[in-house]
C-alpha cells in the first residue's frame, strides 16, 4: 500500500460530460502529481502541485484542470469529455518538489468515455 | 518525440535466470533515472534509481547500470522469480531551467517469469 488514495476506482461517462477525480496524498507528502496512461502508452505527466500551488505543467489539455486544497488532497477535473480521454489516471505524491525523490503512486482511476 | 524509450514491449524469462530490461534516452540533460514496477490494477511502485554520477546501483536482486555515453540504462534481475512478472517502467528527469524537471516515463516492458 503506497498510502496514496484515489477515488473513484472506475468511472464510466458519456462524451461531453464533466468528471472529477480525487486524490489523497501520502501522509506528510506536499507534492501531488497527475499522470495519464492511455492504451499502450507510457505515463504522461499532466500537472504537479506543491503545498497548494501549481508547480509544473505537462501535457495537460485546456479542458482539464486541477487544484490542491489546504488539506493537501487534490482534484483533477476533466470537462467536455471525448472518447480519447478514456485512460487510466494516476495520482502520485512525494515529500518535496524535486522529482528525483521517488514518487508514490495511487492505484489509479480508470475512466471510460462512451 | 519520445525522450525515454523502452523498445521491447515484452520479455519472457525462465525462473532463476537473469532478466535484463533495457531503456534508452535522448535528452542529455537527464541526470536521474528510476525504474518502477507495476502489477495489474495497481499503481507503479518505485524499484531502484541511479544518479548520473554513478554507473551502477545495486539493491538485492536488482541492479541498474547506466551508460551515459550511449544514453542507455538497463535493469538486471538475478535470479528472476515468478513474482517479478509485471510491467517495468523506466523514467528519467533532469535539472534544467533552475529546477529538477518532472519524470519522463517510457512505455514499459512486460516481464513474464515462467516457473
Amino acid at each position: 500500500d503506497s498510502g496514496v488514495t484515489q477515488t473513484p476506482k472506475h468511472l464510466i461517462t458519456a462524451t461531453g460530460q464533466r468528471v472529477t477525480l480525487r486524490c489523497s496524498p501520502r501522509s506528510g507528502d506536499l507534492s501531488v502529481y497527475w499522470y495519464q496512461q492511455s492504451l499502450d502508452q507510457g505515463l504522461q505527466f499532466l500537472i504537479q502541485y506543491y503545498n497548494g500551488e501549481e508547480r509544473a505543467k505537462g501535457n495537460i489539455l485546456e479542458r482539464f484542470s486541477a487544484q490542491q486544497f489546504p488539506d493537501l488532497h487534490s482534484e483533477l477535473n476533466l470537462s467536455s469529455l471525448e472518447l480519447g480521454d478514456s485512460a487510466l489516471y494516476f495520482c502520485a505524491s512525494s515529500v518535496g518538489i524535486a522529482s528525483n525523490s521517488p514518487l508514490h503512486f495511487g492505484n489509479g482511476t480508470r475512466l471510460t468515455v462512451t | 518525440d519520445q525522450q525515454v524509450k523502452q523498445n521491447s514491449p515484452s520479455l519472457s524469462v525462465q525462473e532463476g535466470r537473469i532478466s535484463i530490461l533495457n531503456c534508452d534516452y535522448t535528452n542529455s540533460m537527464f541526470d536521474y533515472f528510476l525504474w518502477y514496477k507495476k502489477y495489474p490494477a495497481e499503481g507503479p511502485t518505485f524499484l531502484i534509481s541511479i544518479s548520473s554520477i554513478k554507473d551502477k546501483n545495486e539493491d538485492g536482486r536488482f541492479t541498474v547500470f547506466l551508460n551515459k555515453s550511449a544514453k542507455h540504462l538497463s535493469l538486471h534481475i538475478v535470479p528472476s522469480q515468478p513474482g517479478d512478472s509485471a510491467v517495468y517502467f523506466c523514467a528519467a528527469s533532469g535539472y534544467y531551467g533552475g529546477s529538477q524537471g518532472n519524470l519522463i516515463f517510457g512505455k514499459g516492458t512486460k516481464l513474464s517469469v515462467k516457473p
